[in-house]
């Protein structure tokens, strides 16, 4: 009930390519669900962030899918250059506690 | 990183050893959260507290403690230290309720348990 799955584990694109990461969720209280990057040696920090009544959300470079039907959110990043190499969380509000999926590790390679 | 300092950075202790990790923050947010991040596993949060002295459990809060008697200050204590606790410990804080999905985090502790 509290989980947040995330998919794939890893992921390796070209520059210039669109890395796409899903999300799923089964408990619909979550009512806030946001995404995290993480570079190594670092804190996660907060990249964008949506709620369940907007089904899409950009920021720059990054957009946010959201389906609430399915219980479904995903992050596309337009673009991607070797910078964006990084570890991603999506994460599920509830209450004020986040719950965070497994993280994916993300590689442009230029 | 958002005004927030973890203690230490690195601790290598041994086996049934009590360890103690600190978080001091200097933005004077009332929520104040600690997680450990494990490969495969993300982030999961062990304790967290919502005022001085108010705090209550995470999903992996088993021998796990926590006391935060100042507002910027949140310790964790592992009483008696397990190789299963070896991972990253990261602190957070958050402004207020409504705000609770946008944390921000400190740099993070590497706790090696032998």
């Amino acid at each position: 009930q509290q989980q947040v799955k995330q998919s794939p584990q890893s992921l390796i694109v070209q520059k210039g390519g669109i890395p796409i990461i899903n999300c799923a969720y089964e408990n619909t209280a979550f009512d806030y669900f946001p995404w995290y990057q993480q570079f190594p040696g670092k804190g996660p920090a907060l990249l964008i962030a949506i709620r369940p009544d907007v089904s899409e959300k950009k920021e720059g470079r990054f957009t946010i899918s959201f389906n609430k039907s399915a219980k479904q959110f995903s992050l596309h990043i337009m673009d991607s250059q070797p910078g964006d190499s990084a570890t991603y969380f999506c994460a599920a509000l509830y209450g004020n506690k986040l719950v965070f999926g497994a993280g994916t590790i993300l590689r442009v390679k230029s | 990183d958002a005004g927030i300092t973890q203690s230490p950075r690195h601790k290598v202790t041994e086996t049934g050893t009590p360890v103690t990790l600190r978080c001091h923050q200097t933005e004077n947010h009332r929520y104040m959260y600690w997680y450990r991040q494990d490969p495969g596993h993300g982030l999961r949060l062990i304790h967290y507290s919502y005022g001085v002295k108010d705090t209550d459990k995470g999903e992996v809060s088993d021998g796990y403690s926590v006391s935060r008697s100042k507002t910027e200050d949140f310790l964790l204590t592992l009483e008696s230290a397990t190789s299963s606790q070896t991972s990253v410990y990261f602190c957070a804080i958050s402004e207020s309720f409504s705000t609770g999905g946008k944390l921000f985090f400190g740099s993070g502790t590497q706790l090696s348990v032998l």
